[in-house]
């Protein structure tokens, strides 16, 4: 059964300093994987996407790895601001597949203290 | 550019009574997505329509119905809601298979 599992569940770090989340998946083929942000409240909003031939993907202070191998994504924050407090998801989408396919993971729920 | 907009923003609801959650966007995107959000249990697909006209049902599609009149709009209805159709609920879009733009959500509890 194709599955996206991401850890930690939630994470709580001091403004300022780095973290890395993890999205293990079982999706084979798959076409591309994306990181999401959610804010609370909000609707989730795409941060990366790396196709299954990529490796990394940087958008500002998040850069996004894949290793296709081991089936293994990770996001990394630099540098971390309060502004960054949301819930991250990792949404996998199988090869020929159509929207309707796609694989969300739970989400990693982070929150930046001051 | 709106983008995707639903409303209402949140309702409470009253357990065996019907409502129209109401979705809309100006990309002119063929696909179209309602998915509900439970904690503990991520985003779930409900409901999706890729292209005008046509529609089809998703991971949790009971209870729900949608249609597609036209490109813009997408509607979700509930014919006669239960409390466990308390969720938040979002509408997506896209114009590639890949790429989803949500909207805001909308908050429902049903009591």
């Amino acid at each position: 059964k194709n599955q996206v599992e991401q850890s930690p569940q939630s994470l709580i770090i001091l403004e300022g300093k780095n973290c890395t989340l993890q999205c293990n998946y079982t999706v084979s083929p798959f076409s591309n994987l994306r990181w999401y942000k959610q804010d609370t409240g909000r609707g989730p909003v795409s941060l990366t996407i790396m196709t299954f031939s990529e490796n990394t993907k940087s958008n500002g202070r998040y850069t996004a790895t894949l290793d296709a191998d081991t089936k293994q994504s990770s996001l990394h924050i630099t540098a971390s601001q309060l502004s960054d407090s949301a819930s991250y998801i990792c949404v996998v989408t199988p090869a020929n597949q159509a929207g309707t396919a796609l694989i969300f993971g739970k989400g990693t729920t982070l929150s930046v203290s001051s | 550019t709106a983008g995707i907009t639903q409303a209402p923003t949140s309702q409470i609801l009253a357990a065996g009574r019907s409502m129209t959650l109401r979705c809309t966007q100006d990309m002119r995107h063929n696909a179209m997505y309602w998915y509900r959000q439970d904690l503990g249990l991520g985003l779930r697909l409900i409901h999706y329509s890729n292209t005008a006209g046509t529609t089809g049902k998703g991971e949790v599609p009971d209870g729900y119905s949608v249609s597609r009149a036209n490109t813009d709009d997408f509607p979700l209805t509930l014919a006669s809601a239960v409390p466990s159709q308390t969720s938040v609920y979002f509408c997506a879009s896209s114009d590639r298979a890949d790429e989803q733009f949500f909207g805001p959500g909308t908050r429902l509890t049903v009591l």
